[in-house]
């Protein structure tokens, strides 16, 4: 199974300051096909997960600009432009390139 | 807009059977395109992927490795949903059950249902 590790796994930001989350894989994400299924997921205290970025740094539909997705091979960061305080929660990395899919162990942002 | 509705049981016995069902709207479980996924959350072991079916011209079945011989993810198309069935379960099953679709383009793991809390308790 490919290992998804994201650090940190605690990150305390100021309102308006950016944030960044790295997230590696034990091996490349780039399948058979050329693309590389690396999705980025937010999860607000109590909900379902939440699409923010998929393939790397397409953002889904309704996910604010602030949010953007970058990297490549096993080496992904979602980079958050100006925290807001409706970010806080936790955000976890996946990959879909094999089965089995897993995440990261996620990274709870947190407002200082 | 794509709506999973989850419903089934939050409790269950140790070796009974936990079932699961997630009813689409805005979307067919035959969609050509699209994969239904069970996707489970804990504490223990954090967000852990259990199984898929989709349609192909003909329907398929994915299964995590550690619930393979207890796992069967069944689609209905007469009422638009897919249900999970997880045998013999203990409390190490006690999770958050989740269903998702996996969309367009492969990857997209875009609508999520709200979660059923299961506890596997005597």
């Amino acid at each position: 199974d490919i290992v998804m590790t994201q650090t940190p796994l605690s990150s305390p930001v100021t309102l308006g300051q950016p944030a960044s989350i790295s997230c590696r894989s034990s091996q490349s994400l780039v399948h058979s096909d050329g693309n590389t299924y690396l999705s980025w997921l937010q999860q607000r205290p109590g909900q379902p997960p939440r699409l923010l970025i998929y393939n790397i740094s397409n953002r889904f539909s309704g996910v604010p600009d602030r949010f953007s997705g970058s990297g490549a091979g096993t080496d992904f960061t979602l980079k958050i432009s100006r925290v807001e305080a409706e970010d806080v929660g936790v955000y976890y990395c996946m990959h879909a390139t094999e089965l089995p899919l897993t995440f990261g162990q996620g990274t709870k942002l947190e407002i200082k | 807009q794509v709506q999973l509705q989850q419903s089934g049981l939050g409790l269950v016995k140790p070796s009974q059977t936990l079932s699961l069902t997630c009813a689409i709207s805005g979307d067919s479980v035959s969609s050509s395109s699209a994969a239904w996924n069970w996707i489970r959350q804990s504490p223990s072991r954090g967000l852990e992927w259990l199984g898929r079916t989709y349609y192909r011209s003909r329907w398929y079945n994915d299964y995590a490795v550690s619930v393979k011989s207890r796992i069967t993810i069944t689609p209905d198309t007469s009422k638009n949903q897919f249900s999970l069935q997880l045998n013999s379960v203990t409390p190490e099953d006690t999770a958050v059950y989740y269903c998702a679709r996996r969309g367009e383009p492969a990857g997209k793991f875009d609508y999520w249902g709200q979660g059923t809390l299961v506890t596997v308790s005597s």
